[in-house]
């Protein structure tokens, strides 16, 4: 079946690195995904990873991907306020639909 | 257009009635899909459209919800005889089709807010 699971909340100080965990099912899903949604903004694609790299990182974001366990994980190094949103991990089966998670709500403190 | 567009941007009913959300994909895109996010979830996939056709509309909830495309262009998501539970943002997304099959980046809509009284 097709389920992708994250906690809920995560809290840091401005400065810190964040890490947002992600645990999916569908083993052939070709892309992971990581989306960034703010009050009153649609939803914002931040990055992905091709499903057989481990490793991606685009400036201050870092995608890690387990593909034996399933997990995948999004570093933010340096946050800031401005990250404060939520943000969704989604993995992508043959149709190209996307499953995303119940999304995580990233509190930055100043 | 430059992005999705979606319409209305709000729509308040009463439960019962039959309401018509319109979805404006990017020019070009194959590919369209709608979405459903109750208030504190995440987005539940509904339908899929390649061109005109939906292969895949295994989200689709009950009979009550229909969707169509034409000219490979807009969508129109329909929802007959409106439950309180039909409350939730409803989001369109369209993208590409990648030569081997795969599909490019979707871009999303910024939703229809659905609110059944």
């Amino acid at each position: 079946g097709e389920d992708v699971e994250q906690s809920l909340f995560l809290s840091v100080r401005e400065g810190d690195s964040s890490v947002i965990n992600c645990t999916y099912t569908d083993s052939s899903s070709t892309y992971l995904y990581w989306y960034k949604q703010e009050p009153g903004a649609g939803l914002q694609l931040l990055t992905y990873i091709f499903s057989n790299m481990d490793m991606k990182q685009d400036q201050r974001l870092t995608v890690l991907l387990n593909k034996k366990d399933k997990h995948l994980s999004l570093r933010i190094a340096d946050t800031q306020t401005g990250d404060s949103a939520i943000y969704f991990c989604a993995e992508s089966p043959s149709t190209g639909k996307l499953i995303f998670g119940q999304g995580t709500t990233l509190q930055v403190k100043p | 257009g430059a992005g999705v567009s979606q319409s209305p941007s709000n729509k308040v009913t009463e439960k019962g009635k039959d309401v018509e959300l319109r979805c404006d994909p990017i020019s070009g895109h194959t590919a369209l899909y709608w979405y459903r996010q109750r208030l504190g979830q995440g987005l539940e996939f509904l339908i899929y459209f390649q061109g005109n056709s939906a292969p895949d509309k295994s989200g689709l909830p009950s009979d009550r919800f229909s969707a169509e495309r034409t000219g490979e262009s807009v969508s129109t998501l329909t929802i007959q005889r409106t439950q309180q539970e039909d409350s939730a943002v409803y989001l369109c997304a369209s993208s590409s089709l990648l030569a081997g099959g795969l599909y490019n980046e979707q871009f999303f809509g910024p939703g229809t807010r659905l609110t059944v009284l």
